[in-house]
């Protein structure tokens, strides 16, 4: 399969501090990836669909100008969590979508904990 | 109703045993399906595509029923590495690509 990196994989920052977080597709190019965050014993839950070379589509309640996105390539999107307070704190993951037949199919990061105290 | 539901669980099994989940979705326009497997505090792995006419991998089989709009996941045999949650994925239609998750089946499978 694809790999796709995520970093850091685990960050704790203090309230009030902002965080980025790095998405990239190693062997293919992605034109979309997706963000998810993933609290304790719940599933995935989207948050935007960032696509490369334009603004990312947010999930309803999820606020725009707290969770930047950025695709400016086709294999890197960026997450920074601004002004981060401890219930932010959660499992983020990025997936890259790979387009093909007989399916597109989408391979995930390995996810970035963050902890903000 | 949610889009994606699926039964969260735990399904505790013993090793060797069938064991079956269900998952359905409310978009009839739904285009594709998978199966993930996620261990704890790990990312999502691809476990398998579903199609109309079933597949099989092995000890998993998968299969769609598009008039009743669930999938399933049958796993036979169970080994204690089958443990894990166990998470539907479906796409909607078309060309968004956009994914939506159940909240995954929890399965134990203990000697």
């Amino acid at each position: 399969g694809a790999v796709v990196s995520q970093h850091p994989s685990r960050v704790i920052c203090k309230s009030g501090t902002s965080v980025k977080i790095e998405c990239r597709s190693l062997d293919f190019q992605a034109t979309t990836m997706f963000w998810y965050r993933q609290f304790p014993k719940q599933s995935l839950m989207l948050m935007a669909t960032s696509n490369e070379g334009s603004k990312a589509t947010y999930e309803q309640g999820v606020e725009k100008d707290k969770f930047l996105i950025n695709h400016a390539s086709l294999t890197l999107s960026t997450l920074t969590v601004t002004s981060a307070h401890p219930e932010d704190s959660s499992f983020y993951i990025c997936s890259a979508l790979k387009t093909g037949r007989p399916y597109n199919e989408q391979f995930f990061g390995p996810g970035t904990r963050l902890t903000v105290l | 109703r949610k889009e994606v539901e699926q039964d969260p669980g735990p399904f505790n099994v013993p090793e060797g045993a069938t064991v079956a989940f269900n998952c359905t979705y409310s978009n009839s326009a739904s285009q594709s399906f998978f199966w993930y497997r996620q261990d704890c505090r790990k990312e999502p792995k691809l476990l398998m595509s579903v199609y109309s006419s079933g597949n099989e991998d092995g000890r998993f089989t998968a299969q769609l029923n598009r008039a009743s709009q669930y999938i399933s996941l049958l796993i036979r045999d169970s080994k204690l590495s089958d443990s894990a949650t166990y998470l539907c994925v479906v796409f909607k239609s078309g060309g968004s690509y956009i994914p939506t998750f159940g909240r995954g089946t929890s399965l134990i499978v203990h000697p």
